[in-house]
């Protein structure tokens, strides 16, 4: 069974700094890309990052471009989102998504934004 | 970046019935890498379709996906209580990927 379990959020200050990370399962994880998309509260799917299997091609949003950073250990069956620069907009379910057609996700983890 | 426009905002029908949800891009979805997720509230999204046409593991075949280049349409055909959600088009083509606004099909 594919599992796909996010950790890492929680409240953080406005310029502050995050790890979430997102623990696969029940698959080959080094042979799929990977994504990670967010879900503001009430508020419609929004698309953040993208990391293909191997890691060689990255893509990001234009709205976390430069304060995001994706990555994954293929050895750990681990996708990682490192945030940095956190802005209250930030605040979200942050989701992993598995392949190019997202077709797991995990439970979500919530980052809140605020001082 | 490709804009995708659902319509309706929302759509009001009774179990039984059909729905037919539209999803509109602002320019041509590369190899028909359109997508569709539902989410019910306090859920996880799901896929639906991909494709624009292939159903997911475990869908039933009430729900079907047709259209390419920029006009694609989600049917449910005979709405179950379980279908009233709310369903997203995403394209998956290019970078940025996009979701759509989401239709929200509701009881009438």
């Amino acid at each position: 069974e594919v599992q796909l379990v996010e950790s890492g959020g929680g409240l953080v200050q406005p310029g502050g700094s995050r790890r979430l990370s997102c623990a696969a399962s029940g698959f080959t994880f080094s042979s799929y890309s990977m994504n990670w998309v967010r879900q503001a509260p009430g508020k419609g799917l929004e698309w953040v990052s993208y990391i293909s299997s191997s890691s060689s091609t990255i893509y990001y949003a234009d709205s976390v471009k430069g304060r995001f950073t994706i990555s994954r250990d293929n050895a750990k069956n681990s996708l990682y989102l490192q945030m940095n620069s956190l802005r209250a907009e930030d605040t979200a379910v942050y989701y992993c998504a598995r392949a190019i057609d997202f077709d797991y996700w995990g439970q979500g983890t919530l980052v809140t934004v605020s001082s | 970046e490709i804009v995708l426009t659902q319509s309706p905002g929302t759509l009001s029908l009774s179990p039984g019935e059909r729905a037919t949800l539209s999803c509109r891009a602002s320019q041509s979805v590369s190899s028909s890498y359109l997508a569709w997720y539902q989410q019910k509230p306090g859920q996880t999204p799901r896929l639906l379709i991909y494709g624009a046409s292939s159903r997911a593991t475990g869908i039933p075949d009430r729900f079907s996906g047709s259209g390419s280049g920029t006009d694609f349409t989600l049917t449910i055909n005979r709405l179950e209580p379980e279908d009233f959600a709310v369903y997203y088009c995403q394209q998956y083509g290019s970078s940025p990927r996009t979701f759509g606004p989401g239709t929200k099909v509701d009881i009438k």
